[in-house]
């Protein structure tokens, strides 16, 4: 199994604040990569694919890089809105495994 | 606008079977670019998969839950559905249905809101 460990666990930043998480895989994955948004109580909201690419209608203050095994999402001046729980999801192979999740807290 | 929604006993028993159906609304399950999972999240933890179908019937599942799964589609009615077998308090978690877009993003882009079970006698 491919192993996704995500860092940090949590993170506490202000608005207008530049904020990145990072993913690790335990072996490459390509671009395999989807990174997810979710709040208290809601389903996850699909934020990046293919590692770097937005998916529509998400905000361009979101931003991803990397390949193989080394990940980040980009945050790049935090709105309240944004102050939730953040996960990475491998899919380059079964099973598909994510990463822990990194809670977004305001300072 | 693809639309799903979970439905299934937000109890049961341990040592029972978690039955769980996701409806799909606005498109059809036999689309060749999706595939339909199942993924859950204990209390205050994170996101698991659990397992995977394809309308054709090819199936995915998570290791450590696979003696105990079974994904099963029914086009005719646009629903898939999830069976877990000897569940303990251990599979008490909101249970997603989404959609895995197999073409374009290859994520997935399409979730259920999610229906909590609680395993407890």
């Amino acid at each position: 199994d491919i192993q996704m460990t995500q860092s940090p666990s949590s993170l506490s930043a202000s608005v207008g604040d530049r904020v990145t998480i990072t993913c690790r895989a335990s072996q490459a994955i390509r671009n395999d990569l989807g990174w997810y948004q979710q709040k208290p109580g809601k389903a996850p909201k699909h934020l990046i694919y293919g590692a770097s690419s937005l998916q529509s209608g998400v905000p361009s203050r979101f931003s991803g890089s990397g390949s193989g095994t080394e990940f980040t999402l980009t945050i790049s001046s935090l709105q309240p809105e944004d102050f939730a729980t953040y996960f990475c999801l491998q899919h380059n192979s079964y099973p598909i495994t994510f990463g822990q999740g990194t809670r977004l807290e305001i300072k | 606008q693809l639309q799903l929604q979970e439905s299934g006993p937000g109890l049961v028993k341990p040592s029972g079977t978690l039955s769980l159906t996701c409806t799909v609304s606005g498109g059809s399950i036999s689309s060749s670019s999706s595939y339909w999972v199942w993924v859950r999240q204990p209390p205050g933890k994170g996101l698991e998969w659990i397992g995977t179908i394809y309308y054709r019937g090819n199936t995915y599942y998570t290791p450590s839950l696979k003696s105990r799964i079974t994904i099963s589609v029914d086009t005719s009615k646009n629903q898939f559905s999830l069976k877990l077998t000897s569940v303990t308090p251990a599979d008490t978690a909101v249970y997603y249905c989404a959609r895995h877009d197999w073409v374009g993003t290859r994520n997935f882009d399409y979730w259920g809101q999610g229906t909590l079970v609680t395993v407890s006698s």
